[in-house]
């Protein structure tokens, strides 16, 4: 198992666009969280799936942003109608709900809506 | 949203000296604190997790301790080496669920 993995590691895009992000966890975790990060912040919390279901959303994350992981494996985050603001990393973890729930992270998606 | 906070924000040190920073959390239904490096062009890794009042922690020349009564958890690293630059983030949990971020604490090392 090489880690978590994300695709695609950039993407530019025009506002307006839809943008998909893929994450494929570690495949013994069953745990998938998505976190978005800007310059100057930490880590912001998106979503997180246990196995196929979506325990929880966050309130910031507006219509405009899905995630699905259909078999409890990989995992997408789409953004529609892409704004300037969404420009961000986007972040995937995955964890094996165990103990103190360690994150392993991928690399990240960096997001630039021109 | 929880609040968690880190301090300072940024530190430039020289190589040799040694160096803390400071995380501060809800002391509220408390269940993990953990801490994370983050080197640029890299994925955050984990360095510490620490679930019990008084937990000290040790990697190397790393160490963590906690103290979940007032809601504060301290980094130290003794000896500061240029590859110990990084964005050092601590996160907090409620449960063993959602990981809440601090912003990070970006430390240079100067050779």
């Amino acid at each position: 198992d090489t880690g978590v993995s994300q695709d695609p590691r950039h993407k530019i895009t025009k506002r307006g666009q839809n943008v998909t992000f893929r994450c494929d966890p570690i495949s013994e975790h069953n745990r998938l969280y998505w976190y978005r990060q800007t310059l100057g912040q930490g880590p912001e919390f998106l979503t997180y799936f246990q196995n196929e279901a979506q325990l929880e959303k966050s309130r910031l994350l507006s219509d405009r942003f899905s995630a699905e992981r259909p078999k409890g494996s990989f995992s997408t985050l789409e953004i529609q109608r892409t704004e300037q603001g969404d420009s961000a990393m986007y972040l995937c973890a995955s964890s094996p709900f165990s103990g103190a729930n360690v994150l392993t992270f991928g690399a990240g998606s960096r997001l630039t809506v021109l | 949203i929880l609040n968690v906070e880190q301090s300072p924000q940024s530190l430039h040190v020289q190589e040799g000296d040694s160096t803390n920073f400071t995380c501060s959390f809800p002391s509220s239904n408390f269940y993990a604190l953990h801490w994370y490096r983050w080197e640029t062009a890299k994925s955050p890794e984990a360095l510490f997790v620490m679930t019990l009042n008084g937990d000290e922690k040790k990697k190397g020349r790393i160490s963590a301790t906690l103290n979940t009564k007032e809601g504060y958890s301290y980094l130290y690293i003794k000896g500061s080496q240029p590859e110990d630059s990084a964005t050092y983030l601590c996160a907090f949990t409620a449960g063993a669920n959602n990981l809440f971020f601090g912003t990070g604490t970006r430390l240079t090392v100067i050779p």
